[in-house]
């Protein structure tokens, strides 16, 4: 069975301070790995995907596949950033079809001024 | 149009009530999602649509029934619902894997109350 564990409920860092959210996962197969994020009153937006190796609003993530890790970086915090952030696996069901999100139970990150 | 609309955005209805939820996307994506948010957890899965084709269901009481009329809308049906159903529930779309850029994208939700 796939599973995502992030084992920090809450992370709180100053502005400036560098950001790790750790991200870890359970998966037989070649994994799909996701970083959303959730601001405040807002809706779940995609952050990070792992395939595309991309930096977005700073944050970084690479997938380890020897380590199952999956974890989100960003080098210098800032106020912003305040959000709760939830990484997510896709399944592989349905003979590679379209198949949900299995998410982890998020990380509530506060950025202190 | 790259956003996910639902409808209502709040819903307070009764254990002897039928209601519907409504999805809608313009992104000509062919696979929709429901999933259900409880207070300070993640989303969990409930259904997937494929080519308007229900494809997914995760062991769904019978008391919420999918449908997706056309590749745009997704409705949610809801009748004789019990208080612990009470949730946030997200509509999602995204291409059909192998079609584009797979990323599901969310709606903002609608809340339910069931008292």
């Amino acid at each position: 069975a796939q599973r995502v564990t992030q084992p920090e409920k809450l992370l709180s860092v100053f502005k400036g301070a560098p950001v790790e959210l750790k991200c870890n996962y359970s998966y037989s197969g070649s994994p799909e790995l996701f970083w959303y994020v959730q601001y405040s009153r807002q809706r779940l937006q995609l952050l990070l995907r792992h395939i595309s190796r991309e930096s977005i609003k700073g944050f970084t993530a690479d997938l380890n596949k020897g380590e199952t890790s999956f974890h989100l970086k960003k080098p210098f915090a800032q106020e912003e950033d305040s959000a709760m952030y939830y990484c997510a696996l896709k399944g592989l069901r349905a003979g590679g079809g379209a198949d949900g999100l299995t998410f982890g139970k998020g990380t509530h990150l506060i950025i202190q001024p | 149009d790259t956003e996910v609309t639902q409808t209502p955005k709040h819903l307070v209805m009764g254990m002897t009530n039928k209601k519907s939820l409504k999805c809608e996307q313009h992104m000509g994506h062919r696979a929709m999602y429901w999933y259900k948010q409880k207070a300070k957890k993640p989303p969990e899965l409930m259904f997937v649509y494929s080519y308007e084709k229900l494809s997914i269901n995760e062991s769904v009481p019978s008391r919420f029934s999918p449908e997706c009329p056309n590749s745009s809308l997704l409705n949610l049906h809801l009748h004789a619902l019990q208080p612990e159903d009470s949730a946030l529930y997200l509509c999602a779309s995204s291409h059909y894997p192998g079609t584009g850029l797979y990323e599901q994208y969310f709606g903002p939700g609608t809340r339910l109350t069931v008292t």
